[in-house]
């Protein structure tokens, strides 16, 4: 079947790293993404990364894929007020390529 | 360079009315995706469409919705005799390329709509 599930909530201080964690279902899947949603407004592509990979290094952000058992994670160093906002992980499943599966978000709020 | 354009933003209908929402996809693609997100929820997919062709429509009710993606012009999603559990946020997306390979997509700021 077709699953992603993702905590619903983190707290991170300004400054510290916040780790946002997602597992799915499907091993067949191909792509897996991560979203950013800010209040109001439309889901900004944030980064991806093939499930042949192991990790993704872009600026502040790291995403980790452990395809063994089906977790993927996406690192954000040195958090900023501005990355408040909630985190989509998706997946693109071979089975079902032609849409894209979304889990219900993570919403990363900042404490100073 | 524009990005994905929906409109309206914000839409309010009467339970019974129809509702219409448009979508114009990024240049260069051809490829329309319609999710819905429920209040404090993810994003779920609704129907997948190519120029003049419905690819997958298995997350769209059967009653009272529907979309088409003509030859000239947005894509629409139609929302017939609306109900109070239809009120949402209706997100667009496109790419240039369906199934197979790195395909992102690029979404739209959304249609918010709300039935009294």
């Amino acid at each position: 079947g077709e699953d992603v599930e993702q905590s619903l909530f983190l707290s991170v201080r300004e400054g510290d790293s916040s780790v946002i964690n997602c597992t799915y279902t499907d091993s067949s899947s191909t792509y897996l993404y991560w979203y950013k949603q800010e209040p109001g407004a439309g889901l900004q592509l944030l980064t991806y990364i093939f499930s042949n990979m192991d990790m993704k290094q872009d600026q502040r952000l790291t995403v980790l894929l452990n395809k063994k058992d089906k977790h993927l994670s996406l690192r954000i160093a040195d958090t900023q007020t501005g990355d408040s906002a909630i985190y989509f992980c998706a997946e693109r499943p071979y089975s079902s390529a032609s849409k894209i599966i979304f889990g219900s978000g993570t919403r990363l709020s900042i404490r100073p | 360079n524009a990005g994905v354009m929906q409109n309206p933003r914000h839409l309010v209908r009467r339970r019974g009315q129809e509702a219409r929402l448009r979508c114009s996809p990024m240049k260069g693609h051809s490829h329309v995706y319609w999710y819905r997100q429920l209040p404090e929820e993810g994003l779920k997919f609704m129907v997948y469409l190519q120029k003049e062709n419905i690819i997958d429509e298995s997350g769209m009710p059967k009653e009272r919705f529907s979309a088409e993606f003509p030859k000239e012009g947005p894509s629409i999603l139609r929302i017939q005799q609306v109900v109070r559990g239809d009120s949402a946020a209706y997100f667009c997306a496109s790419s240039p390329s369906g199934t197979g390979g790195n395909s992102p997509l690029h979404f739209g700021n959304g249609t918010r709509l709300t039935v009294t």
